[in-house]
């Protein structure tokens, strides 16, 4: 069983699109994050989850919105997309006190 | 944003060997020191959580040690085999704080 999901693992799009990408955790946790893998491969907190609320807000364009319809999803759409969008976008979840963190499968993101 | 290092970038061992590599972080409210292991194509995986000075973890061939007062982990293999090739990445988090910050990683390829 897939322990935390996104959907889709790649995309490509045009610039000036507005996309969509999915998480789901089936691991009853509470906490759910989005990180983005830049160019040097770093990864980097981009917004977190509790219990639908925000924790997290790192300096991130406004283009993206987080949006976490209840504790098991976390979904990230970005507007008008530019070219610097263009990596890999990984959502994990924990629980809330719980150290260890636990990633998706990454989903690889294109902009034209 | 906690400024977490790790070296080498890259290093290549044979198989049956053993090897270790650094991470470095700020020892200045220091919470706690992850590491994971992160296969190519595949999710990070944490391998350990650490928080107290001079802790020291393992599984199976893979340990860990901490020091906090001078802020850096020693992430050791013992007799590499192919399957340990990864990149490994730490990452640390301070008081008060909810997010990880993480290093580049450090990619182990384990040659047979």
């Amino acid at each position: 069983d897939t322990a935390v999901s996104q959907t889709p693992k790649y995309l490509v799009t045009q610039m000036g699109n507005d996309k969509s990408i999915k998480c789901e955790q089936n691991l009853g946790h509470d906490t759910m994050y989005w990180y983005k893998q830049d160019s040097k491969k770093f990864l980097k907190i981009m917004f977190s989850y509790n219990n639908k609320e925000l924790i997290i807000n790192e300096t991130v364009p406004n283009r993206f919105s987080p949006k976490s319809p209840d504790k098991a999803h976390l979904n990230l759409h970005i507007n008008s997309l530019e070219l610097g969008d263009s990596a890999v976008y990984f959502c994990a979840s924990s629980q809330w006190g719980a150290d260890e963190q636990f990633f998706g499968p990454g989903t690889r993101l294109t902009v034209l | 944003i906690l400024n977490v290092e790790q070296s080498p970038q890259s290093l290549h061992v044979q198989e049956g060997d053993s090897t270790n590599f650094t991470c470095s972080f700020p020892s200045s409210n220091f919470y706690a020191l992850h590491w994971y292991r992160w296969e190519t194509a595949k999710s990070p995986e944490a391998l350990f959580v650490m928080t107290l000075n001079g802790d020291e973890k393992k599984k199976g061939r893979i340990s860990a040690t901490l020091n906090t007062k001078e802020g850096y982990s020693y992430l050791y293999i013992k007799g590499s085999q192919p399957e340990d090739s990864a990149t490994y990445l730490c990452a640390s988090r301070g008081v008060n704080d909810y997010k990880l910050s993480f290093g580049a990683g450090t990619t182990v390829t384990v040659r047979a």
